[in-house]
């Protein structure tokens, strides 16, 4: 049973334009939210996260929105750039229940075309 | 800074034979982790450290075993390779004291095929 759930595989997107990659969980207990992102051959970078205090958390040219009641989040790139062609992973962890396991999703896989 | 390294980028194993994946940080990081990443899946958690000395067990910690003797080094042993163990295997690192939901680094990664 997959509790974070990245539906779309890929994405593509012009340079310049807004992407947005989703992820939705199941788990009502999930209240911590982290994305990372992926180049061929490399390990993750850590790129943002967000607490469920907060429904937006921004920084530059990246922001993460948080939709408590769809459990949903997504992240926003302005403007996107062909250097952001990346495989981009949400993760979700639920802090206020004392455990630090963190379930990732299967991942989205973003072109930035010129 | 290296940040996190790990040897072998590529290795390939026959059924039953034992290998040890390296990994080392020059952070001086006290957490390290280590997460497998198969197609179609997101990256599980296989074993932990919270410090020299100290490890335990992840999501998926069958067929492997971990020490941590220093904070730089944390290897992961695989005892008798199997089919199921071909995956692509990352070694992380964190700063904090929270873990996996501190902001880890990863290492390049080891592409392992058991054949």
């Amino acid at each position: 049973d997959q509790q974070v759930k990245q539906n779309s595989p890929s994405l593509s997107v012009q340079e310049g334009r807004i992407s947005i990659l989703n992820c939705d969980y199941t788990n009502s207990m999930f209240d911590y939210f982290l994305w990372y992102k992926k180049y061929p051959a490399e390990g993750p970078t850590f790129l943002i996260s967000i607490s469920s205090i907060k429904d937006k958390n921004e920084d530059g040219r990246f922001t993460v929105f948080l939709n408590k009641s769809a459990k949903h989040l997504s992240l926003h790139i302005v403007p996107s750039q062909p250097g952001d062609s990346a495989v981009y992973f949400c993760a979700a962890s639920a802090i206020s229940y004392n455990t630090d396991k963190l379930i990732f999703g299967t991942g989205t896989r973003l072109q930035v075309f010129p | 800074n290296a940040g996190v390294t790990q040897t072998p980028k590529f290795q390939v194993l026959k059924t039953g034979q034992s290998m040890t994946l390296q990994c080392a940080q020059d952070m001086n990081h006290e957490y390290m982790s280590w997460y497998r990443q198969d197609p179609g899946m997101g990256l599980r958690l296989i074993h932990y450290s919270v410090g020299a000395g100290i490890t335990d067990q992840g999501e998926v910690p069958n067929g492997y075993n971990v020490s941590r003797s220093t904070t730089e080094d944390f290897p992961l042993r695989l005892l008798s390779a199997a089919p199921s163990q071909t995956s692509v295997y990352f070694c992380a690192s964190s700063y904090g004291d929270r873990g996996q939901l501190d902001e880890q680094y990863f290492g390049p990664g080891t592409r392992l095929t058991v054949t």
